[in-house]
């Protein structure tokens, strides 16, 4: 199994800025994919992450708001940006192994006031 | 589009009862199903992994049946304890290497002593 983290793993922030966070993998893989939870909902995938790609996002995402880097194969970054309080979710990296099983990381906690 | 509702949404019961978790999914052109674990405010933990070419899965006091036909999961729990208490979540991940998974709505589930 892989063992994902991410970065930082909870933040507050005042409304018009933005967050960067990272997600580090302890193993190479080549699908990763950003979720977003808003409170007492379920997952929403935001965007896939290929290395050496540009992201693919999924429709209501685009990517002047939530820009994804994926430098190499065991790093990707989500960018929130012009952060309002309806982006108040919980924001969990996953990667795919061997094309089957899924793993997440510990999620990053996000208050926008 | 892919659907996935799981019911019922939320289930307490005593220590020591075997109890069984539901989730359909109303497209069967899938490539397998993946029931989750979820803690309050954490990330989610992979429980089992069913292929779609098979009937069940199992993995201590979990197991996990598919009917892909009827578009049907069960997670059956035996000899429940107060630390299986968490949200459950199924999700299923259509055909194709690049497919996503889909999640269902999830069981919050209580063991209580």
């Amino acid at each position: 199994s892989a063992v994902i983290s991410q970065k930082p793993s909870r933040d507050i922030c005042q409304r018009g800025t933005s967050l960067t966070i990272q997600c580090q993998v302890d193993s190479q893989v080549t699908m990763m994919f950003w979720y977003r939870q808003q409170p007492g909902q379920s997952l929403t995938l935001i965007a896939t992450a290929n290395q050496g790609s540009e992201a693919t996002y999924e429709s209501g995402f685009v990517i002047d708001k939530f820009p994804i880097s994926r430098p190499n194969l065991t790093f990707s970054t989500l960018t929130v940006s012009n952060m309002s309080p309806e982006d108040s979710s919980i924001y969990l990296c996953s990667v795919r192994q061997g094309g089957n099983e899924q793993y997440f990381g510990p999620g990053t906690r996000l208050t926008v006031t | 589009k892919q659907e996935v509702t799981q019911i019922p949404a939320a289930l307490s019961v005593p220590e020591g009862e075997n109890l069984v978790l539901n989730c359909s999914f109303t497209d069967s052109a899938i490539y397998n199903l993946q029931w989750f674990r979820q803690d309050p405010g954490k990330g989610l933990t992979s429980l089992l992994l069913i292929q779609s070419s098979q009937r069940e899965q199992t993995s201590g006091r979990l197991n996990a049946s598919l009917d892909k036909s009827s578009g049907r999961s069960t997670l059956y729990i035996a000899a429940s304890q107060p630390g299986d208490s968490a949200t459950y979540l199924c999700a299923v991940r259509g055909t194709g290497t690049a497919s996503k998974l889909t999640f269902g709505t999830g069981t919050r589930l209580q063991v209580t002593l």
